[in-house]
């Protein structure tokens, strides 16, 4: 029972340098999201997919660029990282429809210095 | 953007209290959603609520979703230690858009 699976688990990255971080689900759904999680924010969206080869724009996407080559794996990238990007992010899946549960990995704590 | 107010934002309780806190929205959502937040871990759906008025209990939880669709209330009676954790409600429009917009937490605290 993998359900959605988060790749790495912790990094630190220097000011400048570039990293992808993976989301692999075996839930076969359709949606996935990515979030970020700051103290005291809440989960805030980043970009979202209704489905392979499509992406959408969340709440604050300046910065990271994503892609949903195959169904079940999201890609959330940083080209240039940067200090305000420090925060711990969350991959979500959910079949479509409204307010159906979205299932959550266990985060990546991502330290930009 | 949609903005979803929680309170309180931290709560320290001793052991068998009960807990209530909200959330507050400046738009109506058509469905609410509470999550639980374990240390180290990502959130977990605890309850849905699909309908303005609608009551629906989990275990030791109640939610409300509030008749103005701007609001929900999650209770808990009873707290036990594994109720420690980071609450978070969750709302969803239907209006064209998958998306859930996230509280910003309440940290629940339970003190020996």
């Amino acid at each position: 029972n993998a359900g959605v699976t988060q790749t790495p688990k912790f990094r630190v990255l220097k000011t400048g340098q570039s990293m992808t971080l993976l989301c692999a689900q075996d839930m076969n759904h359709e949606y996935m999201y990515w979030y970020r999680q700051d103290p005291g924010m809440g989960l805030r969206l980043i970009h979202y997919s209704v489905g392979e080869g499509t992406t959408a724009k969340g709440e604050v996407p300046d910065g990271y660029n994503v892609s949903r080559l195959k169904k079940q794996n999201f890609l959330l990238g940083l080209e240039s990282a940067a200090p305000s990007q420090t925060s711990v992010y969350f991959c979500a899946s959910s079949y479509p429809g409204s307010g159906t549960e979205a299932f959550f990995g266990q985060g990546t704590r991502l330290t930009v210095v | 953007g949609q903005q979803l107010n929680q309170s309180p934002q931290s709560m320290f309780i001793q052991e068998g209290e009960d807990v209530s806190m909200n959330c507050t929205s400046s738009s109506i959502f058509n469905t609410w959603l509470w999550y639980k937040q374990d240390p180290g871990e990502g959130p977990v759906l605890l309850i849905a609520l699909y309908k303005a008025g609608e009551l629906t209990s989990n275990g030791r939880l109640t939610a409300q979703f509030g008749i103005t669709r701007k609001d929900s209330f999650l209770n808990i009676s009873a707290s036990i230690p594994s109720d420690v954790g980071i609450y978070f409600c969750a709302g969803h429009t239907n209006f064209g858009n998958e998306k859930l917009t996230f509280g910003t937490g309440t940290r629940l605290t339970i003190i020996p």
